[in-house]
């Protein structure tokens, strides 16, 4: 089953914009994870926010999580045409920690 | 250093046969994961190794999966008499420890086409 669902599914903008995506789940989590996966190959981390932290930066990336409304969000901020790519969201459930992921959102950036 | 690798890459087989794919965790993490990324299921988790202790199973979908590792490192998974709907992308990850925060680091994957 599906833990987290991603909105849009899918998102197309011209490079330079800003992309947001957004992602609910349905339980309550120690953490959120974003993953990217080029060409429906491996899935590459790119940033954990934890329960306890409500916004987190890496690079162009900036992660925010409410975990009232059980939701976080993933902007992507003057994007590239390298950032085109599918982007899921993951909890980790249970005590192995086994990741739980959304149906993932494509993104496509224009040159 | 090197990150998880995943053997073959693609895998063409037919129905009925039995197939095994491996995986190679980056050294030194003792927990591994497989998952299978299908189109019309998405990402699933299949089994979990740690250490020594007895693998997590409840992902499996059927007694004609199963999955080893060997001496904490390299871990096959094997899918015997295959069917049509087993076709998708096999990943493994691996990570240092089971604790959160926990990140996994993913393999290229495996894609298995059973025709």
């Amino acid at each position: 089953s599906q833990q987290g669902e991603e909105d849009p599914q899918a998102l197309s903008i011209q490079e330079g914009e800003n992309a947001t995506m957004n992602c609910s789940y349905k339980t309550s989590i120690n953490n959120l994870q974003w993953y990217r996966q080029n060409s429906g190959r491996g899935l590459v981390h790119l940033i954990l926010i934890r329960s306890n932290e409500r916004e987190k930066h890496s690079g162009r990336l900036r992660v925010t999580l409410d975990t009232s409304k059980k939701s976080s969000s993933l902007l992507i901020t003057a994007s590239r045409a390298a950032d085109t790519a599918s982007y899921f969201c993951a909890t980790p459930t249970g005590a192995n920690s086994k990741l739980t992921f959304g149906k993932g959102i494509t993104l496509s950036v224009r040159p | 250093g090197a990150g998880v690798s995943q053997s073959p890459s693609n895998k063409v087989t037919e129905k009925g046969k039995d197939v095994e794919l491996r995986c190679d965790p980056i050294s030194g993490h003792t927990a591994l994961y497989w998952y299978r990324q299908s189109l019309g299921q998405g990402l699933e988790f299949l089994i979990y190794f740690q250490g020594n202790s007895a693998p997590d199973k409840s992902g499996l979908p059927s007694d004609r999966f199963s999955a080893e590792r060997t001496g904490g490192s390299v871990s096959t998974l094997t899918i015997q008499r295959t069917q049509q709907e087993d076709s998708a992308v096999y990943l493994c990850a691996s990570s240092l420890l089971a604790v959160l925060p926990d990140t996994q680091y993913f393999g290229p994957g495996t894609r298995l086409t059973v025709l």
